[in-house]
């Protein structure tokens, strides 16, 4: 079965401008939770998909959004991008919301300049 | 609010030593725990789990135990590997699908 997939793994942009990751969830989940990993603040939850709705949200700005797609793909945006961006992103699928365990993809690193 | 404080690395020790890592918590309620693991250039993966007050998950020697009372999941292994060199994240499920992690803790297993 294959794991949770995250394109692109290494991403370089400056300064103002916009990204867009994708994430596909392992065959058959359908929840889909972003993390933000840091050195200096660790994991912090950006939001979470089912069903194509987001269910929560974490204590980012705007300019961090998300969606996911019938088939529970899910992809993260951030626009205006800040050199505080620069972290590596993590996407984490699970069956459903009540099951409790997140599988993790290998993350997409991205690099503001 | 929920909350994970665990303990601050980095850890070093030798193979065949006995391995604690802290880790408390504030929640409300009674939230499922968790320890995951990231490997170098790898994404978290979960080590073990506790869903309910004493249980103890247990998983590749590593085990932890859910003290309410202490409100404690203390990850600890008998005797580590050069192998299990990672960081090593605990975590509390809030609502549906949030997770609160603590900071990582670093270990690095010399032979």
């Amino acid at each position: 079965k294959a794991g949770v997939t995250q394109t692109p793994r290494y991403l370089i942009k400056t300064r103002g401008q916009q990204v867009t990751l994708s994430c596909s969830p392992i065959s058959g989940h359908r929840s889909v939770s972003w993390y933000q990993q840091t050195p200096g603040q660790g994991l912090q939850f950006l939001f979470e998909y089912f069903s194509e709705t987001q269910r929560n949200k974490g204590n980012f700005p705007g300019r961090f959004s998300g969606r996911q797609f019938s088939n529970s793909r899910s992809e993260m945006n951030v626009s205006t991008l800040e050199l505080g961006d620069s972290a590596l992103y993590l996407c984490a699928s699970s069956l459903d919301r009540n099951t409790g365990e997140l599988f993790f993809g290998e993350g997409s690193r991205l690099t503001v300049l | 609010g929920n909350s994970v404080t665990q303990m601050e690395g980095p850890v070093t020790l030798s193979e065949e030593a006995f391995l604690t890592i802290n880790c408390t918590y504030t929640a409300t309620g009674y939230p499922s725990l968790f320890w995951y693991v990231q490997y170098p250039g790898e994404g978290l993966q979960l080590l073990l789990k506790a869903t309910k007050a004493d249980d103890k998950g247990s998983n590749k020697g590593f085990e932890a135990t859910y003290r309410k009372e202490t409100t404690s999941f203390h990850l600890e292994k008998g005797s580590v590997q050069v192998s299990d060199s990672a960081v090593y994240f605990c975590a509390l499920r809030g609502t549906g699908n949030q997770f609160y992690f603590g900071t990582g803790t670093s270990l690095t297993v010399i032979p």
